[in-house]
């Protein structure tokens, strides 16, 4: 699976959106994009997933470059309980094994 | 909704105890993991399986063995815990094998392991 980069700590206000960066410059063909949070204190939890177009869900947004080496997950208000680490983890069709890095820890700032 | 469920949330046991560590799922998955999680190393995986009796090696199985008898059930276990296996264990379930959608993991809460 292709390595990740994520910044080690992000702070945003609370009702800003937050965008989270991700860089995956190994990223080959078959590699989806995925993201998860860790809520203090809980199991991770997933967010979205791409391929290589941008995608929507009731949670966030992921935004994948045209050459899909970085990407970016967007929370569009962020409210205190977005406080977590946020792990982009990057990984092929058939693998059923996450490689978690250290992922972003996001502060919200109220 | 995915319920994972693991037996304790905090464990205290002693050096060279058995340890057995249960996580359960309720919404049929055929796959379930069981990682350990310790500060600057992120999470690893230490075994996995697909299916009821069958398991793959992860990462980390060192000093580890699992055991699946039914589908909903998955346990970690320590033969003779020592105290380097001190660590926060998350399992997780998955519905299908590789392809999304539907291969997102769901987490259970944890279990913090103490071994002293």
């Amino acid at each position: 699976d292709a390595k990740t980069t994520q910044p080690p700590s992000m702070d945003c206000a609370e009702g800003r959106a937050a965008n989270l960066p991700c860089n995956h410059s190994t990223i080959s063909g078959n590699e989806y994009v995925y993201w998860y949070r860790q809520i203090h204190s809980q199991g991770p939890q997933y967010i979205i997933h791409g391929l290589k177009n941008n995608e929507t869900n009731e949670m966030a947004s992921l935004i994948i470059t045209e050459d899909r080496k970085s990407s970016t997950l967007i929370l569009p208000h962020a409210t205190l309980r977005d406080t977590a680490v946020y792990y982009c983890i990057v990984r092929y069709f058939g693998n059923e094994k996450l490689t978690f890095g250290t992922g972003t820890r996001l502060t919200i700032i109220p | 909704d995915v319920k994972v469920t693991q037996s304790s949330r905090y464990l205290v046991k002693r050096t060279g105890e058995k340890v057995f560590l249960e996580c359960v799922q309720d919404m049929d998955h055929e796959n379930m993991f069981w990682y350990r999680q310790d500060p600057g190393l992120g999470l690893r995986l230490i075994y996995f399986s697909y299916d009821v009796k069958m398991k793959e090696k992860g990462d980390i199985p060192e000093g580890y063995s699992v055991s699946r008898e039914k589908k909903e059930r998955f346990s970690l276990i320590l033969e003779s815990a020592s105290t380097n296996q001190t660590s926060m264990y998350l399992c997780a379930s998955s519905l299908s094998w590789g392809a999304p959608p539907g291969d997102e993991q769901f987490f259970g809460p944890g279990t913090r392991l103490t071994v002293l």
